[in-house]
């Protein structure tokens, strides 16, 4: 099956902690997005790679890091830094170019810090 | 000014209704828009897309597009219980490969 996934579905860490959400795709799609949500809120993008070995700052990097070493694979590291890592954080993958830029999301991974 | 708007809710519908939601965006030249459905504690699924001017209809779910006043709308013909979510509308601007969400409308469809 084609897909997105993502890992874990729930994480809990200390203040302080660094922490890395994984995000791979089978999808062949050459970009890929992080995006944040808070509750009752709409998606805030953090980092978007539209190809191997290069990525860009969304709206809101601050406290942020990824890195894109395989096509299929984008991890994002929230820092100590990130001032307010509570949230729901949701990884996206789209074909540029193709079907007008849609994008398709993971399941997902809940991120609690206390 | 946000950049696309949507009207928090909740809009409240009855079963077998229609259900009329919109959305308006800033960028002009935005090109290409879509409609996520999100039940709560889940991640978007796409539903519809639209590019061009008109209307664009898929099962009980028609999009409605016009750029010239800058608005795109969706509507869920004989609303279910089960369509009950939030809806989040997204724009992709002229420039650049990013999507711009809008904050999105909960949906309630009452038996």
């Amino acid at each position: 099956d084609g897909g997105i996934t993502q890992s874990p579905k729930y994480l809990f860490r200390k203040e302080g902690q660094n922490v890395t959400l994984s995000c791979e795709q089978n999808l062949n799609h050459d970009a890929m997005y992080w995006y944040r949500q808070d509750p009752g809120q709409g998606l805030r993008l953090i980092y978007y790679s539209q190809i191997v070995n290069d990525f860009q700052k969304g709206d809101i990097a601050e406290g942020y890091s990824v890195s894109r070493e395989k096509k299929e694979s984008f991890p994002l590291t929230v820092t100590s830094a990130q001032k307010n890592p509570t949230a729901f954080y949701l990884c996206a993958s789209s074909m540029p170019g193709m079907q007008g830029y849609e994008q398709y999301f993971g399941p997902g991974t809940r991120l609690t810090v206390t | 000014q946000k950049e696309v708007e949507q009207n928090s809710g909740p809009l409240s519908v009855p079963e077998g209704a229609i259900a009329s939601l919109n959305c308006t965006y800033s960028d002009r030249g935005s090109q290409s828009f879509f409609w996520y459905r999100q039940y709560s504690g889940k991640s978007p699924e796409l539903i519809m897309s639209i590019y061009s001017n008109g209307d664009k209809e898929d099962g009980r779910f028609t999009a409605q597009l016009n750029k010239a006043s800058q608005y795109v709308s969706l509507l869920i013909r004989d609303s279910q219980p089960s369509d009950s979510a939030t809806y989040l509308c997204a724009v992709k601007k002229a420039a650049g490969n990013k999507l711009t969400f809008g904050g999105g409308t909960r949906v309630l469809v009452k038996p």
